[in-house]
């Protein structure tokens, strides 16, 4: 089965210092998305992503977050000055489409440590 | 705002049958979904309810009830690698994320 790739799978930075999470979505893939999951708790979406723009946002999702894709394969999440509580997994997803059950393809995760 | 509930824990033994249960309330419904995430690992897909009724699909069943705003997954031939934390997340109507819940994080015993 096609899956959904991320880099790095741990990243540790000191508060204030800018990060890059990288994803790869599977190929034939439209629709690209965020989320995270703080330790202990619920998965929370952050962001979707589609034809270049963003479609959707969360409260979460202020202006120290932005995304990109950059070329035809990579989708990155930008979190521009890391605060303590940015300390999560990051997960990015992707869909063939939005109807009905297409079902989101989640990537590993990229553990990120706010220091 | 947007509520869904699911237990916390459960417990069960290898072979047995387990019922995890999901309310939730939300603004609006466009589908639920069942995703499995073992520790430190990415949420993968179990199923997917639109109507109300039963989706079954080898091991693993879910309900939906639109009416009540409940679903379960059943999980039956319980085996060792069925610990996990299984996650309820709507959709809700003219959005495309997910809602999700706390998860419910099974421990198959022996």
């Amino acid at each position: 089965e096609p899956e959904v790739t991320q880099t790095p799978s741990h990243q540790v930075t000191q508060m204030g210092q800018e990060v890059i999470l990288r994803c790869v979505p599977i190929s034939n893939h439209l629709y690209f998305y965020w989320y995270r999951q703080i330790l202990g708790q619920k998965v929370e979406f952050l962001v979707s992503f589609y034809n270049n723009e963003i479609s959707e946002k969360s409260e979460i999702f202020d202006d120290q977050f932005s995304v990109e894709r950059p070329d035809g394969s990579n989708f990155t999440l930008k979190i521009r000055s890391t605060k303590l509580e940015d300390s999560a997994m990051y997960f990015c997803a992707s869909s063939i489409g939005t109807s009905g059950g297409q079902r989101k393809f989640f990537g590993p995760g990229t553990r990120l440590t706010v220091l | 705002g947007q509520n869904i509930d699911q237990p916390t824990e459960m417990t069960a033994t290898e072979g047995a049958i387990v019922q995890i249960n999901c309310t939730y309330q939300t603004s609006g419904f466009n589908g639920l979904f069942w995703y499995q995430q073992h520790a430190g690992e990415a949420p993968t897909f179990l199923s997917y309810n639109v109507l109300d009724g039963l989706e079954e699909k080898g091991r693993f069943s879910s309900f939906l009830s639109r009416s009540k705003g409940y679903s379960y997954l059943l999980l039956k031939e319980l085996q060792m690698k069925d610990s996990a934390s299984y996650l309820c997340a709507v959709r809700v109507s003219n959005t495309d994320k997910l809602i999700f819940g706390t998860g419910t994080r099974l421990q198959v015993f022996p």
